[in-house]
């Protein structure tokens, strides 16, 4: 089936410091691709939607300049985190979008990645 | 607009047990509807789904049926493990170049 793998799955960083996350669609290109905050008590939060070609629309009260997406390509779309602060830390997860043939359900979701600033 | 509304949990129950955690939905066209389970640590699975009134989804024991009568989407499981031990997100999808709706997530943990 279809697979989404993102990277890293845990990193730990000094505030300060910029971190990129990768989420690439391993078995099917992906116009569109999501990027998640789940906060400690379990709630999903969409952060933004990530096009292909073209600037990521993100969702009222994100900054579009801490959170910074680039889908360059039909396989991978990245999330930086820019000069994180510890208020960052969390649990980022992306997701692929992937509709028609071949797709039982509208996303494909990465594993996950647990950020963590000092 | 669309939502989603989920029994927030946590939900403790004895391994064997039965399970029921509500899902209901409000939403300006039809719907498919989805359970989603995250284990500790990982992120969303696909569990199971629905597209159309009436359409059961199961998957691995579990069972949701999808009633536009009373807008729901409930899960349940006759027999829970402590393997089942996740958290479970119900959300609804409208086609096209829509967005996932979820709900906030129940947290079960299953007790040997």
């Amino acid at each position: 089936g279809a697979v989404v793998s993102q990277h890293p799955s845990r990193v730990i960083c000094k505030s300060g410091t910029s971190v990129k996350i990768e989420c690439r669609s391993l078995d099917f290109q992906a116009t569109t691709m999501f990027w998640y905050r789940q906060f400690p008590k379990k709630s999903l939060m969409l952060m933004a939607t990530s096009n292909e070609g073209s600037k990521a629309t993100y969702e009222q009260g994100v900054e579009k300049d801490k959170f910074l997406i680039n889908h360059a390509s039909l396989t991978l779309s990245t999330l930086t985190v820019t000069s994180a602060h510890p208020e960052d830390s969390s649990f980022y997860i992306c997701s692929a979008s992937r509709t028609g043939v071949g797709s039982n359900q509208p996303q494909h979701f990465g594993d996950g990645t647990r950020l963590s600033i000092l | 607009g669309n939502s989603v509304t989920q029994m927030e949990g946590p939900v403790t129950l004895s391994e064997e047990a039965f399970l029921t955690i509500n899902c209901t939905y409000t939403a300006t066209g039809y719907p498919s509807l989805f359970w989603y389970v995250q284990y500790p640590g990982e992120g969303l699975q696909l569990l199971l789904k629905a597209t159309k009134a009436d359409d059961k989804g199961s998957n691995k024991g579990f069972e949701a049926t999808y009633r536009k009568e009373t807008t729901s989407f409930h899960l349940e499981k006759g027999s829970v493990q402590v393997s089942d031990s996740a958290v479970y997100f119900c959300a609804l999808y409208l086609g096209g170049s829509e967005k996932l709706v979820f709900g906030k997530g129940t947290k079960l943990t299953v007790n040997p």
